[in-house]
C-alpha cells in the first residue's frame, strides 16, 4: 500500500533555530515528491523535486531528494515566527495518484 | 493570474442532505483534483478530472462525486451527509494531469459542518 510518513509531527523551536523536516515514502510509480505549507487555509506551494541529490533552494528554505533511501528533507535555517505552519509532504506516482503525509506542525516561539 | 477559487467558504448541513462545492481553476489549468482534510485523516485524495473526464478516484465512498465542465470548473457533490463529513475540502488545479509533474495550486477550500 502506498505510503508517506512524515516526522516529527510537530516541533516547537525558538526563533533563528534551523530545523530538518523529514519525509519517507514508499509509492508505486513515483513520479515527483512535493512539500506544501499550510499556515490557514490554502497549501501554497514550495518545492517540487524530481531528480535524487539536486538540492531546490528557496531564501532560508531547502529541499533535497533520495530516491534510493526513498526520502526527502525540508532544512529551514534562521526560522522566524512566520514559518509557523503546517508542513506538508506529497508523492505523486506516474499513474495519477497522489499520496499526502499527515503533515508537520512547525511552531517556531518568539 | 487569479488562484483556485472555492465557493462557498463555509457551508452547514444536517445528517441526509447533500451538499455541491464548487472550484474554478487558475486560467489555463485543465486538471482539478479534490481532497478532504480532517484533523486526525490529514490530506486524502477524492479524485481528479482532467479535460472533463475523471482520471483517478481515490477510496471514498459512491455518495462522494464530481463533474468538470467544459471551461475546467469544477463541482464535488456530496449526498446523504454523516456527521463524520465534516471537513475542510481543498481543491487544486495543475496544467497537466496529476499524474505529470506539474504542481498542484490549492485553493483555500469549503469548511463543511455536518450537524
Amino acid at each position: 500500500e502506498d505510503k508517506v510518513v512524515q516526522s516529527p509531527l510537530s516541533l516547537v523551536v525558538h526563533e533563528g533555530d534551523t530545523v530538518t523536516l523529514n519525509c519517507s515514502y514508499e509509492v508505486t510509480n513515483f513520479r515527483s515528491l512535493l512539500w506544501y505549507k499550510q499556515e490557514k487555509k490554502a497549501p501554497t506551494f514550495l518545492f517540487m523535486l524530481t531528480s535524487s541529490g539536486i538540492e531546490k533552494k528557496s531564501g532560508r528554505l531547502s529541499s533535497i531528494l533520495d530516491k534510493k533511501e526513498l526520502f526527502s528533507i525540508l532544512n529551514i535555517t534562521a526560522t522566524q515566527t512566520g514559518d509557523s505552519a503546517i508542513y506538508l509532504c506529497a508523492v505523486k506516482g506516474s499513474q495519477g495518484n497522489l499520496i499526502f503525509g499527515k503533515g508537520t506542525k512547525l511552531s517556531v516561539k518568539p | 493570474k487569479a488562484g483556485v477559487t472555492q465557493t462557498p467558504r463555509y457551508l452547514i448541513k444536517t445528517r441526509g442532505q447533500q451538499v455541491t462545492l464548487s472550484c474554478s481553476p487558475i486560467s489555463g489549468h485543465r486538471s482539478v483534483s479534490w481532497y478532504q482534510q480532517t484533523p486526525g485523516q490529514g490530506l486524502q485524495f477524492l479524485f481528479e478530472y482532467f479535460s472533463e473526464t475523471q482520471r483517478n478516484k481515490g477510496n471514498f465512498p459512491g455518495r462522494f462525486s464530481g463533474r468538470q465542465f467544459s471551461n475546467s470548473r469544477s463541482e464535488m457533490n456530496v449526498s446523504t451527509l454523516e456527521l463524520g463529513d465534516s471537513a475542510l475540502y481543498l481543491c487544486a488545479s495543475s496544467f497537466g494531469p496529476l499524474g505529470s509533474n506539474s504542481p498542484l495550486h490549492f485553493g483555500n477550500g469549503t469548511r463543511l459542518t455536518v450537524t
